[in-house]
């Protein structure tokens, strides 16, 4: 699981399994965005979920919110290759930010 | 894809140095974010601004860093005397919603080596 004070996480799958990714958050936020970042470049937007919507799916990609547990989960069906990337969740504090979780290793073996 | 074109996509100082680095963001977009991105992938939010007017920063009693985002010009973080603390990567983003609400549209990031 992502945030606080933990260590990034890391995930080694084969291709075609699936994979779940959890992320928890401490204050309160009206929306959970998900990055994913690969090598060299800046993070990209894969899902953005809002607190009035439990799931969320694009593609192979689906996203939770739990807003009582304070809680989110992204999910790749069938990985691929090409979904190696180190993947983060981040959330709207109080104020103008967004504040990002400490990233999940992906990395998916042919 | 994201068009945040930032500037120079490496940087290499010495203690002490200035260091100053440029975001172009999305065209249309009023509101632009700088991110400190260690090497152990943390993010640390380090300013935004609507148009030239900052929102949020954090609390540089160093004041060491300053950024600005004039009209009509690109938006610039500048280091005024950099440390080997400063090693990182350095991402702008830009938004059209100034909260979080909505998507950031990052640029490549400039990786900064402080010798």
């Amino acid at each position: 699981s992502q945030w606080g004070e933990e260590n990034l996480q890391a995930l080694s799958i084969q291709e075609g399994e699936d994979v779940t990714m959890n992320c928890s958050y401490k204050t309160y936020t009206t929306v959970v965005h998900w990055y994913r970042q690969d090598s060299g470049r800046g993070p990209a937007l894969i899902i953005l979920i809002r607190s009035n919507e439990r799931e969320k799916r694009s593609g192979r990609l689906r996203a939770t919110l739990d807003t009582s547990s304070q809680s989110s989960s992204l999910s790749i069906t069938a990985a691929q290759c090409e979904d190696t990337a180190v993947y983060f969740c981040a959330t709207r504090d109080m104020g103008y930010k967004l504040t990002f979780g400490t990233g999940t290793s992906l990395l998916v073996d042919p | 894809n994201s068009k945040v074109i930032q500037t120079p996509r490496y940087l290499v100082k010495g203690q002490g140095q200035k260091a100053k680095m440029r975001c172009i963001p999305e065209k249309g977009h009023p509101v632009v974010f700088w991110y400190q991105q260690n090497k152990n992938n943390e993010f640390k939010f380090l300013i935004n601004f609507q148009n030239q007017e900052v929102l949020q920063q954090i609390d540089m009693t160093e004041k060491r860093f300053s950024a600005e985002c004039p009209s009509n010009s690109p938006c610039s973080l500048e280091i005024q005397s950099s440390e080997a603390g400063d090693s990182a990567l350095y991402l702008c983003a830009s938004s059209l919603d100034r909260g979080g609400a909505e998507t950031l549209y990052f640029g490549s990031g400039t990786r900064l080596t402080v010798l």
